[in-house]
Order: structure tokens, then C-alpha cells, then sequence
């Protein structure tokens, strides 16, 4: 199975901040590597998906770039409501999908 | 309106069973991929089980011979039935759809807990 690890594992930011969360395969994944974004008791988001396509709805100070084994998810201008748990996760060899532990977004 | 909501969930002791239901509304389960991911608590995200549009399935190791996955077209329901219940399976279980390239889960139920406690 391709191990998905996401750094940093947690992170303090202000609003109006660019941030940026990275995520490695543990091998060549091409560019099916997805984010998802998940608030405290509700469902995970779908953010972006094949690397860089921003899913309907996600505004655009979130992109995602990279490929093979590395990958970014950046937010260009944090917002209050973007404080949240983001996920990376591989779809190029399925099953299993596997997701990276997440990295948790918080409020400096 | 595209949703997924699911039910099911519950407290369970070791060793029991549980069947969670997942409706849809909006499209077509049987021309999607279906899939279910679970979520321990405080923990991250696990992929569980999923149904093609062709009807087979695959499970994580985690839960292979334990947990069955099914989909009845006529009601518009993919299920997931859990049999030999343990305490590491407690979690939020959320069924989601894979109808988005490549392969990532556009749409997700709400979630169902599932308690395995003695």
C-alpha cells in the first residue's frame, strides 16, 4: 500500500496568513493525490482534486500543486473559516485509498 | 439534491453486529463507485470498503471477512454489515461517492457512530 505523510502535523496562523501544508507518497503517485478539508464533527470536504483542480465551490485562495512523491496545499489568504483539519489522500493505487494523518489548522 | 445521509450506527458490545444504511438522493448508486471511510475517535481518516458500479467489492485488511458491503438499487441504499465487532472498530463511519477524476470522494454523508463497548 502507498504511505501518505502530511507535514506539518499541526499549525498556528492568523487570519490573512499564506499557508502552506505538504504531503509525500511513499512513492510515484503521478498527480492523484486529492484534499479534503474536515471542521470539527462534521464530514469531510472535497478541496481539490488531481493535484491542482479546485473542486465547485472551494474558493480560490486554495490551490494545490506538485508531483511523483510530493505535493502542496496552499491557502493564499487564510480565512477565519478555513481553521480546520486538512487531508491528503491517493487515488493512483486503489484499493486501498489511503489518507495522510492530517495536518490541524489553527488560530494564532 | 445531491446527499448522502447515513443511519445505523449504535452501541454494540464486542463481537456483535451492526448493519449501517446509506441513502442517496440526487443520482444513481449503482453508476457510481460507493465507498466507506471511517474515522476513530480522534483519529484520522480510514478507508473501509467499496462497491464498483460493477458490483464488486474490496475491503481494507482491517476488516476483510468481517464487513460486507451491498448496494440495493431499488432503494437507492448501499449498506455496510459489520459482523465480529471490536472495540479497535469504534468510530465515525461516513459513506461517501467517488464521482469525481480521479477517484476522490465528492460526496459525503453526515456520518454514524459506532460504539463497540462492553
Amino acid at each position: 500500500d502507498i504511505q501518505m505523510t502530511q507535514s506539518p502535523s499541526s499549525l498556528s496562523a492568523s487570519v490573512g496568513d499564506r499557508i502552506t501544508i505538504t504531503c509525500r507518497a511513499s512513492r510515484s503517485i503521478s498527480n492523484y493525490l486529492n484534499w479534503y478539508q474536515q471542521k470539527p464533527g462534521k464530514a469531510p470536504k472535497l478541496l481539490i482534486h488531481a493535484t491542482s483542480s479546485l473542486q465547485s465551490g472551494v474558493p480560490s485562495r486554495f490551490s494545490g500543486s506538485g508531483s511523483g512523491t510530493d505535493f502542496t496545499l496552499t491557502i493564499s489568504s487564510l480565512q477565519p473559516e478555513d481553521f480546520a483539519t486538512y487531508y491528503c489522500q491517493q487515488s493512483y493505487s486503489t484499493p486501498p485509498w489511503t489518507f495522510g494523518q492530517g495536518t490541524k489548522v489553527e488560530i494564532k | 439534491e445531491v446527499q448522502l445521509v447515513e443511519s445505523g450506527g449504535g452501541l454494540v458490545q464486542p463481537g456483535g453486529s451492526l448493519r449501517l444504511s446509506c441513502a442517496a438522493s440526487g443520482f444513481t448508486v449503482s453508476s457510481n463507485y460507493m465507498t466507506w471511510v471511517r474515522q476513530g475517535p480522534g483519529k484520522g481518516l480510514e478507508w473501509v470498503s467499496v462497491i464498483y458500479s460493477s458490483g464488486s467489492t474490496y475491503y481494507a485488511d482491517s476488516v476483510k471477512g468481517r464487513f460486507t458491503i451491498s448496494r440495493d438499487t431499488s432503494k437507492k441504499t448501499v449498506y455496510l454489515q459489520m459482523n465480529s465487532l471490536r472495540v479497535e472498530d469504534m468510530a465515525v463511519y461516513y459513506c461517501a461517492r467517488i464521482g469525481v477524476s480521479p477517484d476522490a470522494f465528492d460526496i459525503w454523508g453526515q456520518g454514524t457512530m459506532v460504539t463497540v463497548s462492553s
